[in-house]
């Protein structure tokens, strides 16, 4: 499979516990992008990465989320301490360069319950 | 705030009609605005996409106008099929951001057979 790979498709945490979302980009890519859409909602950027370094974080909230985009192995987003209002789909995207950063290819995303 | 104003919120269209989804923009440094599909439990799929040098766009079915002096963009789905059913996402990027899509809040589309 080509596309952009999420992982897990869907998770369960408890408040307090830590949610690890992964993303493998399309091959060939090395732009990722993370959104996330609460239900009923459009999607939010949260932060654009290139392999190794974070080129724009400006929509990740400022505590508990984190991400990074190794030289080897998927993209990862972390969020510690989860609350109720992490409760979301999250949705990983990819990009050829950035000149085509709006021709995103999007995974099937990560839905995140926090009970 | 919402750089990126999209309605309605939902359409209902008979099999055979016409969608139509309008979205507003303030931002003048926007200069790309694609067009997302998104079914149930899936990701959003690119549909189509403008730049603001061109007033119209047509890939099939589907059919983007921009208006540059009006700060609009619409898409009109001809022909609605059941398959079109689902949700549909304006978007627009800024020269000073690339690397982020400002998203509109969605609509969803019903064709009934």
């Amino acid at each position: 499979n080509a596309g952009v790979m999420q992982n897990p498709r869907h998770l369960v945490r408890r408040r307090g516990q830590e949610a690890r979302l992964r993303c493998s980009p399309m091959k060939g890519h090395s732009h990722v992008y993370w959104y996330r859409q609460l239900p009923e909602e459009g999607l939010k950027f949260m932060v654009y990465l290139q392999k190794e370094n974070i080129i724009d974080e400006s929509g990740m909230p400022k505590e508990r989320f984190s991400a990074e985009f190794p030289k080897e192995g998927p993209s990862i987003l972390r969020i510690q301490q989860v609350v109720r209002g992490d409760s979301a789909a999250y949705f990983c995207a990819s990009s050829a360069d950035l000149y085509y950063a709006g021709e995103l290819f999007f995974g099937e995303g990560s839905r995140l319950t926090v009970l | 705030q919402q750089q990126v104003k999209q309605s309605p919120q939902s359409l209902i269209v008979q099999k055979g009609g016409i969608s139509i989804i309008n979205c507003a923009y303030e931002n003048t440094a926007f200069d790309y605005f694609p067009w997302y599909q998104q079914f149930p439990g899936k990701g959003p799929a690119l549909l189509i996409a403008i730049r603001p040098d061109v007033s119209e766009k047509k890939e099939g079915r589907f059919t983007i106008s921009f208006n540059k002096s009006a700060k609009q963009f619409s898409l009109h789905i001809m022909d609605s099929q059941p398959g079109d059913s689902a949700t549909y996402f304006c978007a627009a990027r800024s020269t000073d951001s690339w690397g982020k899509l400002q998203f509109g809040a969605g609509t969803q589309v019903v064709v009934t057979p």
